[in-house]
């Protein structure tokens, strides 16, 4: 069984602060790492993911997550947000193993940018 | 192709009324995964779909939902006798099987049960 602790349900950041969402996870199985994020009125869509290789990866828009196994999390961060970031952010996992692509997530946080 | 589309957007029912929900994923993409999230949750595995065989449901998934996906093509959800504890957002998407393949969402459809 996995299961994703997101501890930050909202997060007020005044624009151009830097950001950290924390993500952490549980599972017995090796995993793949993801963050969605969702715009307000918009679906889900994916913001970066964690496969394999390198374990800081980026998304387009300036965030960036770092796998760490040992602690077994998956942190976002971002160096200076702006207003457009204001969305609900959403860790998730995926068995490797099992390959069906299934995701588990956690509860979401709820980034504010505060101008 | 325009990305999962779903049907209709809000739906409100009376409680004990049948719904049915439908997902048109990406056309080349052969899973199809439903989900349901609640308020202050993130979503919940539902089911899924490879192609036309439904391969895994979520204990979440009592006897008054069932899902299919006839050809491959489009899938519906149909929950029946519904309760009030069904109120939720509904959401449907689509991916190539490979491990680690980005899954990608429709816009759901938001149910309320009164």
């Amino acid at each position: 069984a996995q299961s994703v602790t997101q501890l930050d349900s909202q997060v007020p950041v005044f624009e151009e602060a830097p950001v950290e969402l924390r993500c952490n996870y549980s599972s017995s199985v090796s995993v793949y790492l993801f963050w969605y994020v969702q715009y307000p009125n918009q679906g889900l869509q994916l913001l970066l993911k964690y496969l394999s290789g390198s374990t800081l990866v980026e998304s387009i828009n300036g965030f960036e997550a770092e796998f760490n196994k040992s602690q077994t999390s998956f942190h976002l961060r971002k160096p200076s947000v702006h207003i457009s970031d204001t969305a609900e952010y959403f860790c998730a996992v995926s068995d490797r193993d099992f390959g069906n692509e299934k995701l588990t997530f956690g509860t979401g946080t709820r980034l504010t940018i505060i101008p | 192709d325009t990305g999962v589309s779903q049907d209709p957007r809000h739906k409100i029912t009376k409680r004990g009324q049948n719904v049915t929900f439908r997902c048109d994923p990406i056309s080349e993409h052969n899973r199809l995964y439903w989900y349901r999230q609640t308020l202050g949750q993130g979503p919940e595995f539902l089911t899924y779909f490879q192609n036309e065989a439904q391969l895994e449901k979520s204990r979440l998934l009592s006897d008054r939902f069932s899902a299919e996906r006839p050809k491959g093509s489009f899938s519906t959800l149909e929950i029946q006798r519904t309760e009030q504890g069904d109120s939720a957002m509904y959401l449907c998407a689509s991916s190539l099987a490979h491990g680690g393949m980005e899954a990608f969402f429709g816009q759901g459809t938001r149910l309320t049960v009164v």
